[in-house]
């Protein structure tokens, strides 16, 4: 199993571009999700989902789309990048959404910086 | 609304020497609690979790926590820290679909 990937590792944009963070997973896992890491802030969470074709907001979703087609890919889009969106970004996945108390597993990171 | 709080941004300790990394929390309902490591420019990595029995809980490479209900605490410990232990440690607990992070602590292990 390759696990949780994520693609770019890294990335520059100019504020106003748009691109997707890719995020795929291997073990038919349930629920997903999408976090940026900042110095300071600990992880905090975008969007999430709990099922294909079933996502919602976190706890920073503005600026940022999702949508989950398949059960293995969970795209992340940045609709017109700002230089407050330059951070590391983490894609995870986890059997179930919690209530079994599984644990998270997490993806490489993207490193994006926005100019 | 949920929160995990992890009051040092740094914990420094001497190789050898038991380490202690310092995790409260509020949640609704049972909680269930995780420690994950970050090592430089990689993803977490799940160490270990309490979900209900036990109060001390072990996980991978020696480290175990200790779940304090009255105290809502969750601390990672390990009796004999080395330099490969430093690292970025969060403690996180699952709400209604979402999980909560800590901010972190940074784990500096002294040769």
């Amino acid at each position: 199993n390759a696990g949780v990937t994520q693609t770019p590792k890294f990335q520059v944009l100019k504020t106003g571009q748009s691109m997707t963070l890719q995020c795929a997973q291997d073990m038919n896992h349930e629920y997903m999700s999408w976090y940026r890491q900042d110095p300071g802030m600990g992880l905090r969470l975008i969007h999430y989902s709990v099922g294909a074709g079933i996502t919602d907001q976190g706890e920073v979703p503005n600026g940022y789309n999702v949508s989950r087609s398949t059960t293995e890919d969970f795209p992340l889009r940045l609709l017109s990048a700002a230089p407050s969106q330059t951070s590391v970004y983490f894609c995870a996945s986890s059997p179930s959404w919690g209530r079994d108390g599984n644990e998270q597993f997490f993806g490489p990171g993207t490193r994006l910086t926005v100019l | 609304a949920q929160s995990v709080a992890q009051p040092e941004d740094q914990v420094n300790v001497a190789e050898g020497n038991p380490l202690t990394v310092k995790c409260t929390y509020s949640v609704s309902g049972n909680p269930y609690l995780f420690w994950y490591v970050q090592y430089p420019n990689r993803g977490l990595q799940f160490l270990l979790k309490y979900i209900t029995g036990d109060n001390l809980v072990k996980g991978s490479y020696g480290f175990e926590a200790e779940f304090n209900k009255s105290q809502t605490s969750f601390h990672l410990k390990k009796p004999s820290a080395l330099v490969s232990d430093s690292a970025l440690y969060f403690c996180a607990a699952w709400g209604y679909q979402k999980v909560t992070f800590g901010t972190g602590t940074k784990l500096q292990v002294i040769p």
